[in-house]
């Protein structure tokens, strides 16, 4: 157990719908990442929050957008999904997110396995 | 894009060493070298990382070439359950202070009876 949080662990939906994912990091932790693995494309880094702002942006559609909030939980926005959209999305935090100094080490979650019919 | 290389699979005998190897020719000099592994389709588990020197812990052992271009991980003594996908990520430092952890396809590690 990594000590980081997801729900809901798996979702249904249909195309052209809007799903919601959430997070939560390890305790002491600022930075939040999302990932993205599909069958076809591997594991890909969409997004990363440190302590509430965007510190850096992977390969995020537009129709997906993220936030985190004071309590440093994390939620993932997925509209208009298509059927390519469907795959694992995985949470991971780290305590600082950043690259000098100390070393820093993500953790991830155990992932939201998201369908779209 | 992923700056390491690795076998995309090996075999291992329960009990042995595994010992799984990664290029990373390109690597620079503050870029850290880190190993996670993911069972199944379960959340992606870190396992060791390091710089310069080799590094030892519970799970493993990372052994780091001198000029840092190659590195290998040993599981001592392999088990079923560290069947596996393993993967090989040098840590790039972007902008903003921060970095990215950029996974590429692994080694499919079978551990066999």
């Amino acid at each position: 157990d990594s000590g980081v949080t997801q729900t809901p662990k798996h979702l249904i939906t249909a195309t052209g719908q809007r799903v919601t994912l959430r997070c939560s990091p390890r305790s002491g932790d600022l930075s939040v990442y999302w990932y993205q693995q599909s069958l076809d494309q591997g594991l890909q880094f969409l997004i990363q929050y440190y302590n509430g702002e965007e510190r850096a942006k992977g390969n995020i559609l537009e129709r997906f957008s993220a936030q985190q909030f004071p309590d440093l939980h994390s939620e993932l926005n997925l509209s208009s999904l298509e059927l390519g959209d469907s795959a694992l999305y995985f949470c991971a935090s780290s305590v600082t997110g950043l690259a000098g100094g100390l070393t820093d080490t993500q953790y991830f979650g155990p992932g939201t396995r998201l369908t779209v019919l | 894009d992923a700056k390491t290389t690795q076998p995309p699979s090996m075999d291992c005998a329960e009990g042995r060493a595994a010992n799984l190897p990664c290029n990373h020719s390109t690597i620079s000099g503050n870029e850290y070298v880190y190993w996670y592994r993911q069972i199944h389709s379960q959340g992606p588990q870190y396992i060791i990382h390091g710089l310069k020197n080799n590094e030892t812990n519970e799970m493993a052992s990372l052994i780091i070439t001198e000029d840092r271009k190659s590195s290998t991980l040993i599981l001592p003594h392999a088990t079923l359950r560290d069947t596996a996908v393993y993967y090989c990520i040098v840590r790039v430092n972007s902008g903003a202070g921060s970095y990215q952890l950029t996974f590429g396809k692994g080694t499919k590690l079978s551990v066999i009876p």
